[in-house]
């Protein structure tokens, strides 16, 4: 069974870092894509990142691109999501997703976390 | 970046009732479409793909059609559990992957 489960998330002043992580078990991490959606409180779904399966390709929203940072570490089947220069805006549940394939791609994403909030305020 | 738009924004149906929600794509993402379902308090699921392909476990009233720009969720008789919200997402053009705004479907 895929099991993906956030940690990290917190309260965070604006302008402020944070980390986040997403422990992957029940299939073989290094073959999927892994994505980064949020969702910010009563509102719809954001596609904020994405890393292939390598962790050699990553993609970026252009809301936080140059603030956020994806990565992975394949021998503990982990993905991070390092966050600077926070801002209100980014307060949301982030949810980590398994995508279909190794690489980002035309995508669905068949599997997902709990979600991890992390609040940016002061 | 492709804007996805869902109708309606709340859809009321009686239990037992077929639902109908429509997605529609700011330009032609072929049949590049998924459908999620996301209860209160949980994580989305995937439902559908490909725009008609029903994912691992989803029960056979689920069914998407559509290509292109329009794209329809058909719930062919509403059990209690399908109240929920609803999102479409395109997977044909990225960076960014886009997300309709959400149809709640609640009970009549």
């Amino acid at each position: 069974e895929v099991q993906l489960l956030e940690s990290g998330g917190g309260l965070v002043q604006p302008g402020g870092s944070l980390r986040l992580s997403c422990a992957a078990s029940g299939f073989n991490f290094t073959n999927y894509a892994m994505i980064w959606v949020r969702q910010a409180p009563g509102k719809g779904l954001e596609w904020v990142s994405g890393s292939s399966g390598s962790g050699t390709n990553t993609y970026y929203a252009g809301s936080v691109k140059g603030r956020f940072t994806v990565s992975r570490e394949n021998s503990k089947n982990t993905l991070y999501l390092q966050m600077s220069s926070l801002r209100v805006e980014d307060t949301a549940v982030y949810y980590c997703a398994k995508a279909d394939t190794s690489m980002v791609r035309k995508n669905w994403f068949d599997s997902w976390g709990q979600g991890t909030l992390v609040t940016v305020s002061s | 970046e492709i804007v996805m738009t869902q109708s309606p924004a709340t859809l009321s149906v009686s239990p037992g009732e077929r639902a109908t929600l429509s997605c529609r794509a700011s330009q032609s993402v072929n049949s590049n479409l998924a459908w999620y379902q996301q209860k209160p308090g949980q994580a989305p699921r995937l439902l559908i793909y490909g725009a008609s392909t029903r994912a691992t476990g989803i029960p056979a009233r689920f069914s998407g059609s559509g290509s292109g720009t329009e794209f329809t969720l058909t719930i062919s008789s509403l059990q209690s559990e399908d109240f929920a919200i609803y999102y479409c997402q395109q997977h044909n053009n990225w960076p960014p992957y886009t997300f309709g705004q959400g149809t709640k479907l609640e009970i009549k």
